[in-house]
């Protein structure tokens, strides 16, 4: 069956820098885009960042243009996602979720990051 | 960017009752519309995609509606399960996406 699962949450001081990592599974992981999708403590959802399935084309909100980097690395069936300046806005459980025909078909269980110092 | 608004933030009902959820596009996003379910501390799930279409394995319960700037989510008869939040989702400008900010059906 199809699984993601998040990794690399943790506390995080105001301008450091995190690196999250999503592992697919039970499906042709290199034939899939590849999302993450933020939510804020009690707030909705925000989508963050998107890697085709090539890893040619990537998109970012405008909320972390220049400050994050999406990639993956198909060999391991992982997606990443580098955060850098965190700031405390980006508190957040971020998920990823797979790029499917329907959708976003498949999330992971989500890991949060907490900006504090 | 497109804004989705959902409306009600939050509807009260009871089991059996029917549920009718709004989600308002700030510009023409044709059919490409989707729908999500999230429980406390749950990912969320697909339910309907392309306005009207059931992801797989969602119940016939579960049916959208509407086109342009105007969509609709309607769960016929609310069972125990169905009280949870639920977000509208556009894909007219994918591969960026928005999300609406969630309507919350919670038991009357």
């Amino acid at each position: 069956q199809v699984q993601l699962l998040e990794s690399g949450g943790g506390v995080v001081q105001p301008g450091r820098s995190q690196r999250l990592s999503c592992v697919g599974s039970g499906f042709i992981f290199s034939a899939y885009g590849m999302h993450w999708v933020r939510q804020a403590p009690g707030k909705g959802l925000e989508w963050v960042a998107v890697i085709s399935y090539d890893g040619r084309n990537k998109n970012y909100a405008d909320s972390v243009k220049g400050r994050y980097t999406i990639s993956r690395d198909s060999a391991k069936n992982t997606v990443y996602l580098q955060m850098n300046s965190l700031r405390p806005d980006d508190t957040a459980v971020y998920y990823c979720a797979r790029d499917g025909v329907e959708g976003l078909d498949f999330w992971g269980q989500g890991t949060l990051i907490t900006v504090s110092s | 960017e497109i804004v989705l608004t959902q409306s009600p933030d939050t509807l009260s009902l009871s089991p059996g009752e029917r549920a009718t959820l709004s989600c308002r596009a700030s510009q023409s996003i044709s059919t490409h519309l989707a729908w999500y379910q999230q429980k406390p501390g749950q990912a969320p799930r697909l339910l309907i995609y392309d306005t009207s279409k059931r992801a797989t394995g969602i119940p016939a319960r579960f049916s959208g509606s509407g086109s342009g700037t105007d969509f609709i989510l309607t769960i016929s008869s609310l069972e125990p399960e169905d009280f949870a939040v639920y977000s509208c989702q556009q894909r007219f400008t994918w591969p960026r996406l928005t999300f609406g900010g969630g309507t919350k059906v919670e038991i009357k």
